[in-house]
């Protein structure tokens, strides 16, 4: 175990459903982050919670929604999703506020939108 | 951020030693340098990370000359289980959260 877990591990949806991807760390960690990782494409950071505060945002369709409830634990919201949004979707958790950065990332979660 | 730039692939015999190399020309004072494993549809992991000199731990070691702007994870006796993807990242989060943008990696093949 990685100290960050996501669920579920696979997720199939149609393109009129609504989801949630949830994760959660277990290592006292204050950022969390979502990532997406497209075939053949390097990571793309999503959204970045600091203290449970949203602080980024890289022009991600509204059709994704993220949500912190606590240091611990971080959702991803999906609603009327396209195909293209087929991808790896990883979560991941550093401490912020030192310089020796580390992050760790969860296994992520399989999402095909048919 | 720096932006770092390395091999898009490798390919490496059972029981050889791989070095792969990072170039970050624009690093920061304050940057430290880390490396990441990734295999396919898992998340990155952590392997190694250093500031300046070199860096050992039980997987892997770290190289990093003393202008900084570039380093070198150095993975002995590579077996099969270490064909992945290695991503060199650069940054410093003393200021708060980081924001790191990853690079295309470095595929390394490892071959019987």
């Amino acid at each position: 175990e990685t100290g960050v877990t996501q669920t579920p591990r696979h997720l199939v949806m149609g393109m009129t459903n609504k989801k949630s991807l949830k994760c959660e760390q277990h290592l006292g960690h204050n950022a969390m982050y979502w990532y997406k990782q497209s075939a053949k494409k390097p990571l793309e950071l999503m959204f970045v919670y600091s203290l449970e505060e949203r602080v980024e945002n890289n022009s991600v369709p509204s059709r994704f929604s993220p949500e912190c409830p606590n240091s611990s634990h971080l959702f991803l919201h999906l609603h009327t999703l396209q195909p293209e949004d087929s991808a790896l979707y990883l979560c991941a958790s550093s401490q912020a506020g030192t310089a020796n950065y580390g992050y760790t990332f969860g296994s992520g979660t399989r999402l095909t939108v048919v | 951020l720096a932006k770092t730039t390395q091999p898009i692939s490798m390919d490496s015999y059972e029981g050889q030693e791989v070095n792969i190399t990072c170039s970050h020309n624009n690093i920061a004072t304050n940057d430290y340098i880390t490396w990441y494993q990734q295999f396919p549809s898992q998340g990155p992991r952590f392997i190694i990370q250093g500031y300046k000199t070199k860096v050992t731990n039980e997987v892997a070691s770290l190289f990093i000359p003393a202008d900084r702007k570039s380093s070198t994870l150095s993975l002995p006796r590579v077996s099969l289980s270490d064909t992945a993807v290695y991503y060199c990242l650069v940054g410093d989060s003393s200021g708060g959260y980081q924001k790191v943008t990853f690079g295309t990696g470095t595929k390394l093949q490892v071959i019987p």
